[in-house]
């Protein structure tokens, strides 16, 4: 069953424009992970935030995490149209086995 | 440092066949998962494997099973193949020692069952 919800389902934007994607879970979590996905080929990790930390950065994406709403943003600044893909949020409920639950994801497309 | 390596790339099946998908981790790696991703369903956990043993099984019939040899390297098998088996297979590695690590994926194998 998904247990992330990533909203929204598609953006579109224009190259340099920030791109900011939410996502939402149900469980409580050990960790949230962000996934990048080029046309059906593998997922790319980007960032994993742990349940203990609000905020993380790595380059050009901002990740936020709140617990007690149970939500996550992932902020991409500056975007290019090479961040043209499509994005999910993993969660691990961390109960001591690498099990990822995955959101539908956002389709993000950057026009040059 | 390579990274995971799943092969076949492509396959297509008739129903009714079998089919077996191997997914080499990183080096180093202890912990392999499989996930299906479809149109409808997204991506959906399948079964998790650390130093040979099934550790944790999503929600899917027993015609999808899996392994673990001792090198990490991983197989899943699918049984009797069904229309609605054509999928995204896609495999994870992670050091898998207490869970809660970065998770690495491979570049999928993508079935069609015809």
């Amino acid at each position: 069953s998904q247990q992330g919800e990533e909203d929204p389902q598609a953006l579109s934007i224009q190259e340099g424009e920030n791109a900011t994607m939410n996502c939402s879970y149900k469980t409580s979590i050990n960790n949230l992970q962000w996934y990048r996905q080029n046309s059906g080929r593998g997922l790319v990790h980007l960032i994993l935030i742990r349940s203990n930390e609000r905020e993380k950065h790595s380059g050009r994406l901002r990740v936020t995490l709140d617990t007690s709403k149970k939500s996550s943003s992932l902020l991409i600044t500056a975007s290019r149209a090479a961040d043209t893909a499509s994005y999910f949020c993993a969660t691990d409920a961390g109960r001591g086995y690498s099990t990822l639950t995955f959101g539908k994801g956002t389709m993000l497309l950057v026009s040059p | 440092k390579a990274g995971v390596t799943q092969t076949p790339r492509y396959l297509i099946k008739t129903r009714g066949q079998q089919v077996t998908l191997s997914c080499s981790p990183i080096s180093g790696h202890r912990s392999v998962s499989w996930y299906q991703q479809t149109p409808g369903q997204g991506l959906q956990f399948l079964f998790e494997y650390f130093s040979e043993t099934q550790r944790n099984k999503g929600n899917f019939p027993g015609r999808f099973s899996g392994r673990q040899f001792s090198n990490s390297r991983s197989e899943m098998n699918v049984s009797t193949l069904e229309l609605g088996d054509s999928a995204l297979y896609l495999c994870a590695s992670s050091l898998g020692a207490g869970g809660s690590a970065e998770a690495f994926f491979g570049q999928g194998t993508r079935l069609t069952v015809v």
